[in-house]
């Protein structure tokens, strides 16, 4: 079975540009987050979406977006993209949101702002 | 607030050699504790887990964490690495936020293994 994909893998903007990731999760899994991390840190949560509905969102301004579509497949919009901005973008699934279930992760979206 | 403390930012281990990565954490209640693994230009693979139960945890590629509430401490051990076992290791404790379920990491411990 595929995992988790993302596209695309690399991607340079520069800055106040408007960014969108795309996630497809695992055949079956209906919940995604979405993790951002800075080099040389660990991952930050940003969002986690449950049959198409928001159910949390981690401390990043309203510049960062998401959506996920009836197919559980999702996407990260960045707007006004800053310097800071640049990171590595991972996506991760689970068949339900609850903690009891593993969260399998994808290789991720590299993004340099320029 | 949850955290989770690696205090070891680089470690350098002999090929063959036992291995012992730190991890503390800060969590009000019974912790859901995790060990991820993360190789150059990959994404972050799960070793092993912990809910609940038996307090040592074993997991893949011949890893082993236990779990120690007196201590706060979920300390990922293995008793001979190989050349392989190169790459960043995550610590990380689940929690509930909002009606979410996130992952909060640490900053991570960078193996090197010595041939």
């Amino acid at each position: 079975d595929a995992g988790v994909t993302q596209s695309p893998t690399h991607l340079i903007k520069t800055r106040g540009q408007h960014v969108t990731l795309r996630c497809s999760p695992i055949s079956g899994h209906k919940s995604v987050s979405w993790y951002q991390q800075v080099l040389g840190q660990g991952p930050q949560f940003i969002f986690q979406y449950y049959e198409k509905e928001e159910r949390g969102r981690g401390n990043f301004p309203d510049r960062f977006s998401a959506r996920q579509f009836p197919n559980y497949s999702s996407e990260l919009n960045v707007n006004a993209l800053l310097l800071g901005d640049s990171a590595l973008y991972l996506c991760a699934s689970s068949l339900a949101p609850e903690l009891q279930e593993t969260q399998y992760f994808g290789p991720g979206t590299r993004l340099l702002v320029l | 607030a949850q955290s989770v403390t690696q205090p070891d930012i680089h470690i350098t281990v002999s090929e063959g050699a036992s291995l012992e990565l730190r991890c503390n954490y800060s969590y009000g209640a019974t912790p859901y504790l995790f060990w991820y693994v993360q190789s150059p230009g990959q994404g972050l693979q799960l070793l092993l887990k912990y809910f609940s139960g038996d307090t040592l945890v074993q997991g893949i590629k011949g890893f082993e964490a236990e779990f120690k509430r007196s201590q706060s401490s979920f300390n990922l051990r293995k008793p001979s690495v190989h050349w392989s076992d190169a790459a960043e290791y995550f610590c990380a404790v689940g929690s509930l936020y909002s009606s979410a379920s996130k992952i909060i990491f640490g900053s991570g411990t960078r193996l090197s293994i010595r041939p």
